[in-house]
């Protein structure tokens, strides 16, 4: 079974710290890969995504992709008292289906 | 451009009721997909439509169904519920079923059995 793992946390972070949040996934036939941020009682949001073929920057946020660990990454810079929420990775195993991790619990500590 | 609707927001059902959730996708998005969250499980994939047609499905009971109507508005239905099935029901609407389209997720349904 192709399975995506994420540490749920906890993970808490001083304002102004970076903030790294970990992905790692089952399959290197993975193409696509993407980063949902989800407050408390509220829906998933997109963040950013990412293909197979490279990091992306965007802002405070920086994807990355380790492709021989099999891990992607989300770096938050300068973490603000506002990126406290659940951050969830998504991948596509090479079809047209989203798997989601079961998501990392952010915490920002003023 | 509006988002993606579902309604009703919140119900509560008793176990052996049957449930009936609606979403209404992005306009010109074709494809809906429908997720489970709950604390213990996370996002777990309930079924994917496209064009009228179901493209991709979960690992969910048959209790658990859907369609798609010509406006690519969706419904899906979980008949004789149970206590396990309190969850917030996701729907989400992307250009097509390409791996590489992102989801928009609308605000959510949910469902408390009792």
């Amino acid at each position: 079974q192709k399975e995506v793992e994420q540490n749920s946390g906890p993970l808490s972070v001083p304002e102004g710290a970076i903030a790294s949040l970990n992905c790692t996934y089952s399959d290197r036939g993975s193409q696509s890969f993407f980063w949902y941020r989800q407050y408390s009682g509220k829906s998933p949001e997109l963040i950013m995504f990412i293909y197979s073929n490279g990091d992306k920057e965007d802002g405070r946020f920086t994807a990355q992709l380790n492709k021989a660990s099999q891990y992607v990454s989300l770096l938050i810079r300068d973490s603000q008292p506002s990126d406290s929420a659940t951050y969830l990775c998504a991948l596509n195993f090479g079809n047209e289906k989203l798997t989601f991790g079961t998501g990392t619990r952010l915490t920002i500590i003023p | 451009k509006a988002g993606v609707t579902q309604t009703p927001r919140y119900l509560i059902k008793t176990r052996g009721q049957q449930v009936t959730l609606s979403c209404s996708p992005i306009s010109g998005h074709r494809s809906v997909s429908w997720y489970q969250q709950t604390p213990g499980q996370g996002l777990q994939f309930l079924f994917e439509y496209f064009s009228e047609t179901q493209r991709n499905k979960g690992n969910f009971p048959g209790r658990f169904s859907g369609r798609q109507f010509s406006n690519s508005r969706s419904e899906m239905n979980v008949s004789t519920l149970e206590l396990g099935d309190s969850a917030l029901y996701l729907c989400a609407s992307r250009d097509s079923p390409s791996g590489a389209n992102v989801l928009t997720f609308g605000a959510g349904s949910r469902l408390t059995v009792l």
